[in-house]
């Protein structure tokens, strides 16, 4: 199993773009999330999803999109980019069916908004 | 605010003495926490994990101690390497298990001395 990945590894938005994280996994995980993290800090929640076609809202929320049509794939989307959003994304995922919540994280993707 | 965070934001240690990386969580309902290592240009990846109802957890070479009465979370590291030189970061599950959400520290970087 590949695990979690992500792509792009970095990226340059100039303020006002509009970009597509990708964030995919092979374990058959019904969980997945966007964390982003910022120097400083630990992670914080974006958006999460319990299942294919449900997601829902974390901490930080607002700018991003996210949509889960498979269970594989968890596309984050930022609308419109602004330099509040550079910062260090990764996605995570953990199985369905367990009691446990840990979650698993893929290798992140540094954005850089200018 | 986070309610979860870490008394040390830094930890020297000589090659081959125990660490220990404390973490306070400051919600009482939380049931579930979790180690992470993260290394630098990575993701966060699982060290270790206790639920509320035990107080003690052992791993290869880590002990995860939980006290419930002052809202403590350690984790130890024995014969600490040079490999082991990353920053930790606790995080707790504060939905009850429903949906896996975890809120993390800011993180403690520990340094290992050869």
């Amino acid at each position: 199993n590949a695990g979690v990945t992500q792509t792009p590894k970095f990226q340059v938005l100039k303020t006002g773009q509009s970009m597509t994280l990708q964030c995919a996994q092979d374990m058959n995980h019904e969980y997945m999330s966007w964390y982003r993290q910022d120097p400083g800090m630990g992670l914080r929640l974006i958006h999460y999803s319990v299942g294919a076609g449900i997601t829902d809202q974390g901490e930080v929320p607002n700018g991003y999109n996210v949509s889960r049509s498979t269970t594989e794939d968890f596309p984050l989307r930022l609308l419109s980019a602004a330099p509040s959003q550079t910062s260090v994304y990764f996605c995570a995922s953990r199985p369905s069916g367990s009691d446990r919540v840990t979650q698993y994280f893929g290798p992140g993707t540094r954005l850089t908004v200018l | 605010g986070e309610s979860v965070g870490l008394h040390l934001p830094t930890l020297s240690v000589q090659e081959g003495d125990n660490s220990i990386i404390n973490c306070a969580y400051s919600n009482s309902a939380s049931d579930y926490f979790i180690w992470y290592k993260q290394e630098s240009g990575k993701g966060p990846q699982f060290i270790i994990d206790i639920r509320s109802n035990m107080d003690k957890r052992q791993g290869q070479r880590v002990t995860v101690l939980l006290n419930k009465t002052v809202k403590h979370l350690s984790l130890q590291i024995a014969a600490t390497q040079p490999g082991d030189s990353a920053v930790y970061f606790c995080a707790e599950n504060m939905d009850g298990g429903s949906q896996g959400n975890l809120i993390f520290g800011k993180g403690t970087k520990l340094s290992v001395k050869p």
